[in-house]
């Protein structure tokens, strides 16, 4: 499968605790995007990595959070000392560079349950 | 900002039935995109089809089309022949440029669809 892929698939964790999630998108795309999706919502922007360069962030990404794409392959988010409200999906996607459609491929999600 | 509303928070239908999901946007930009994405149960976003906003035609993709009516601002996806697993979310999407020419997607709230044998 050569898909976008996103470990790991669920998380529980208690408050104040830090997580960090893994996507791994198709080997050809340049450009990485993750989005937040809560319960009855569509997914929002977080941030945007063209290569290892991240260069867009969403205000919805507080200091709590961090991104990271080491060598423009995989990507890591972070979320440190985690609240309630941070109980959501977390949603990886990747594409290739411009185009006219530049469809973004969307992982499975990474479900997050704060306690 | 893009904005996208999807007005039809359930629709139910028989299958193999035609089934149409409305989406309308908001944009200041001459040149856009919309998506249609379905997110089954697993939690994916698949991708179903694009509509450019200079294309002449409506796009279409197997049992799917786009109703486009750029004038109404309207961007309806159709199903035709419904079957049971296209029993699903469905989001309403469209291109927001952010920065160095890539672009963010922007998605309305989404419609339950649900097929009854």
């Amino acid at each position: 499968d050569t898909g976008v892929s996103q470990d790991p698939r669920h998380k529980i964790t208690k408050r104040g605790q830090n997580v960090t999630f893994r996507c791994d998108p198709i080997s050809e795309h340049n450009r990485l995007y993750w989005y937040r999706q809560t319960l009855g919502q569509g997914p929002e922007f977080l941030t945007y990595f063209q290569n290892e360069a991240q260069l867009e962030k969403s205000r919805l990404l507080s200091d709590r959070f961090s991104a990271e794409r080491p060598k423009g392959s995989f990507s890591t988010l972070e979320i440190q000392r985690t609240e309630q409200g941070d109980s959501a999906m977390y949603l990886c996607a990747s594409s290739f560079t411009s185009g006219r459609r530049s469809e973004q491929f969307f992982g499975p999600g990474t479900r997050l349950t704060v306690l | 900002a893009q904005k996208i509303t999807q007005t039809q928070p359930g629709m139910f239908v028989q299958e193999k039935e035609a089934v149409t999901l409305d989406c309308t946007y908001d944009t200041s930009d001459q040149s856009y995109g919309l998506f249609w994405y379905k997110q089954p149960s697993s939690g994916e976003m698949i991708f179903l089809i694009y509509q450019g906003s200079y294309d002449e035609q409506n796009a279409t993709e197997g049992r799917y089309s786009l109703n486009f009516q750029k004038a109404r601002k309207s961007a309806n996806l159709v199903i035709s022949a419904s079957q049971l697993g296209d029993s699903a979310m469905y989001f309403c999407a469209m291109r927001e440029e952010i920065i160095q020419g890539a672009q963010k997607l922007v998605f309305g709230q989404g419609t339950r669809l649900t097929i009854n044998p």
